[in-house]
């Protein structure tokens, strides 16, 4: 079945460490987005990307960075300088056009 | 700048008691209206697209509607499995990312 997958489903940061959250799809789909998600606050974007080697910041960067090397794989790295990360992550992607964007299941990151 | 907002935040129903949660949106120009239904601990799971005002969307229980200004999202005879939050998202013109809304928290009561 075509979908996103996010992985890992929960992940625990220690002080000043790097952590990568995967998301892979096989959608086929040019456009891929990072949120995050904290209760009463909806979903802001971290970065997107519209097509393979390229990618644009969202709203809330800050703390984040991001790779495109493949179609199907957009991972989101939250640096040491990302200094509230707990918040639950959720990858997405959609085809060019107006058509909608599609959601994996999301990760949660807490911090230890 | 593009923006949604949600009413109520949070709506208790009892079962079969019909209602409907509203999206007021501004945007510079409208290519798309979604809405998502959004289990807690889940992503959110795609549930309509509109594009035009007087563009109506049925789906089991769940009809949307579109206005230049707003979108409803009318819920008939609901049922426990309906709980859930809604989220409202636009795409203005360009190739740009969705605004969403804050999203209704649903609750029907047995």
């Amino acid at each position: 079945d075509g979908g996103i997958t996010q992985s890992p489903k929960y992940l625990f940061r220690k002080e000043g460490q790097n952590v990568t959250l995967s998301c892979e799809q096989n959608l086929n789909h040019d456009a891929m987005y990072w949120y995050r998600q904290d209760p009463g606050q909806g979903l802001r974007l971290i970065y997107y990307s519209q097509i393979v080697n390229d990618f644009q910041k969202g709203d809330i960067a800050e703390g984040y960075s991001v790779s495109r090397e493949k179609k199907e794989s957009f991972p989101l790295t939250v640096t040491s300088a990302q200094k509230n990360p707990t918040a639950f992550y959720l990858c997405a992607s959609s085809s060019r056009g107006d058509q909608p964007q599609h959601f994996g299941d999301g990760t949660r990151l807490s911090i230890l | 700048e593009d923006q949604v907002t949600q009413s109520p935040e949070a709506l208790r129903l009892q079962e079969g008691e019909s209602s409907s949660l509203n999206c007021s949106y501004t945007v510079s120009g409208l290519r798309g209206l979604f809405w998502y239904r959004q289990d807690p601990g889940k992503g959110p799971e795609f549930l309509f697209t509109l594009y035009s005002a007087g563009e109506e969307k049925e789906k089991e229980r769940l009809k949307a509607t579109l206005t230049k200004k707003e979108s409803f999202l009318h819920i008939t005879a609901p049922k426990p499995e309906d709980s859930a939050t809604y989220l409202c998202a636009v795409r203005s013109t360009g190739n740009t990312p969705l605004v969403f809304g804050k999203g209704t928290r649903l609750s029907v009561i047995a």
